[in-house]
C-alpha cells in the first residue's frame, strides 16, 4: 500500500538558518509528490508538486524539493528561513486508487 | 473568487447527536475529498468523490456517510456523533485526480462531548 513518512515531528531552527524536512513515500510506480503547508488555523495550500522530468522542483515562497528515486524521498529545502516560515508542512503522494495520502506533518518552529 | 468553502466552522455537538457537514466548492472540480486531522496522525482520508453521483471509502469510513448530489457540493453526514469524532475536519476538491493539485477548505473544529 502507498504511504508517506516524515520522520520528524518537530524542528526548531534559526531565522536565516537553512531548512530541510524529510519525506519518504512508498509507491510501486513513478509517484506524483506534493508538499504542502499548514498555517495555525487554517487550511492547507501547495507549496510545490513533482510529477516527471527535472528532479528539482521550485516552488512558492523560495522553497525546493529534491526527488530521488533511488531512496525513495522527496525533501523540502530552504536556504534561509524567515520567521513567518513557522507551520505545519505535510508531504503527500497521489495514490493509484484516485486518493491523496499525507504523511503525519513537521511543525517547524524558528528561533529568533 | 471563493474556491472551497466548508460550512459551518465550528460546531460542538453532543454524544449521538448527528450533524452534516457542507463543502462546496465553485472550480468546477471533479474530484472531492473528505478529510480528518488529528495530532501526530496528519490527514486521514474519510471518503472521497471522483464525480457527481459518485463516492468511495477511504482510510477512515466507519461512522461517516457521504453524498454527491451536484458537482458543486459534498456532504459529511454523521448518523450519531462519538467523542472519538472530535477532530478537525477539512474537505479538498481537485480538477482531476491523477497528480492535479487539491484546494482546501478552511476546516471545521468539530467537538463531541
Amino acid at each position: 500500500a502507498q504511504s508517506v513518512t516524515q520522520p520528524d515531528i518537530h524542528i526548531t531552527v534559526s531565522e536565516g538558518a537553512s531548512l530541510e524536512l524529510r519525506c519518504n513515500y512508498s509507491y510501486g510506480a513513478t509517484p506524483y509528490l506534493f508538499w504542502y503547508v499548514q498555517s495555525p488555523g487554517q487550511g492547507l495550500q501547495l507549496l510545490l508538486k513533482y510529477f516527471s522530468g527535472d528532479t528539482l522542483v521550485q516552488g512558492i515562497k523560495g522553497f525546493e524539493a529534491e526527488f530521488k528515486r533511488s531512496q525513495s524521498s522527496f525533501n523540502l529545502r530552504k536556504p534561509s528561513v524567515h520567521w513567518s516560515d513557522a507551520a505545519e508542512y505535510f508531504c503527500a503522494v497521489y495514490s493509484s486508487a484516485s486518493k491523496i495520502i499525507f504523511g503525519s506533518g513537521t511543525r517547524l518552529s524558528i528561533r529568533p | 473568487n471563493a474556491g472551497v468553502t466548508q460550512t459551518p466552522k465550528f460546531r460542538v455537538l453532543k454524544t449521538g447527536q448527528s450533524m452534516t457537514l457542507l463543502c462546496a466548492q465553485d472550480m468546477n472540480h471533479e474530484y472531492m475529498y473528505w478529510y480528518r486531522q488529528d495530532p501526530g496522525m496528519g490527514l486521514r482520508l474519510i471518503h472521497y468523490s471522483v464525480g457527481e453521483g459518485t463516492t468511495a471509502k477511504g482510510e477512515v469510513p466507519d461512522g461517516y456517510n457521504v453524498s454527491r448530489l451536484k458537482k458543486q457540493n459534498f456532504l459529511l453526514g454523521l448518523e450519531s456523533a462519538a467523542p472519538s469524532q472530535t477532530s478537525v475536519y477539512f474537505c479538498a476538491s481537485s480538477y482531476e485526480g491523477r497528480g492535479t493539485e487539491a484546494f482546501f477548505g478552511q476546516g471545521t473544529r468539530l467537538t463531541v462531548v
